[in-house]
């Protein structure tokens, strides 16, 4: 198994750009999400799934948008890119059954916007 | 809203000694997550607390949840410097709710 995959590794954006961020995991679990981590701010939740066709806002959504079309696929579009978005984006997907809500974190996107 | 605060932020340990970092929670969490970051990489899962009282342990890391179900704690013995990185609280309120991390303790071991 892949376990998460995240793409692209790096990604340079000029200010008012879109773009999408790739997701995807090959453990068919229910449970996805996307994250950034800013420099001692932790990682905050931006929007989550439980499963295909339902997503849920995190605590920093606005900008982002996400859709669930499948379970192994959790992409985050960017819809008009802005500096305060230069961050490091993980997707993480977990089990929903007890005793399995172990979050695999992918290895992350390293996004600049000028 | 929901917060969760963690403490310290830093860490410097030298090699052998202990030290504990703590996690708080402004409401009562279903349940309680660590994570690991080494620097560079990805969060990694170390353990989830469920229960009040909670206490377990993963060789020199000892993980405990309060019994009001709004604290948690992450103590580590006789470091290493394979301890080194950052380390993540993180809960929910509900089952499959919102995760909340906290800010974490980045761990600095000296030889």
């Amino acid at each position: 198994n892949a376990g998460v995959t995240q793409t692209p590794k790096f990604q340079v954006l000029k200010t008012g750009q879109s773009m999408t961020l790739q997701c995807a995991q090959d453990m068919n679990h229910e449970y996805m999400s996307w994250y950034r981590q800013d420099p001692g701010m932790g990682l905050r939740l931006i929007h989550y799934s439980v499963g295909a066709g339902i997503t849920d806002q995190g605590e920093v959504p606005n900008g982002y948008n996400v859709s669930r079309s499948t379970t192994e696929d959790f992409p985050l579009r960017l819809l008009s890119a802005a500096p305060s978005q230069t961050s490091v984006y993980f997707c993480a997907s977990s089990y929903t059954g007890q005793g399995k809500e172990t979050q695999y974190f992918g290895p992350g996107t390293r996004l600049l916007v000028l | 809203g929901q917060q969760v605060m963690q403490i310290p932020q830093y860490q410097h340990v030298q090699e052998g000694e202990d030290f504990t970092t703590y996690c708080n929670s402004s409401t009562t969490l279903s349940n309680i997550q660590w994570y690991k970051q080494r620097p560079g990489g990805h969060p990694v899962f170390l353990i989830q607390l469920v229960k009040s009282g909670e206490v377990k342990k993963q060789k020199r890391l000892t993980f405990q949840f309060g019994e009001a179900k709004k604290n948690s704690s992450l103590h580590i013995t006789a470091t290493q410097t394979t301890d080194v990185g950052t380390y993540f609280c993180a809960g929910s309120r509900v089952r499959w709710g919102k995760l909340q991390f906290g800010a974490g303790t980045q761990v600095v071991v000296t030889p």
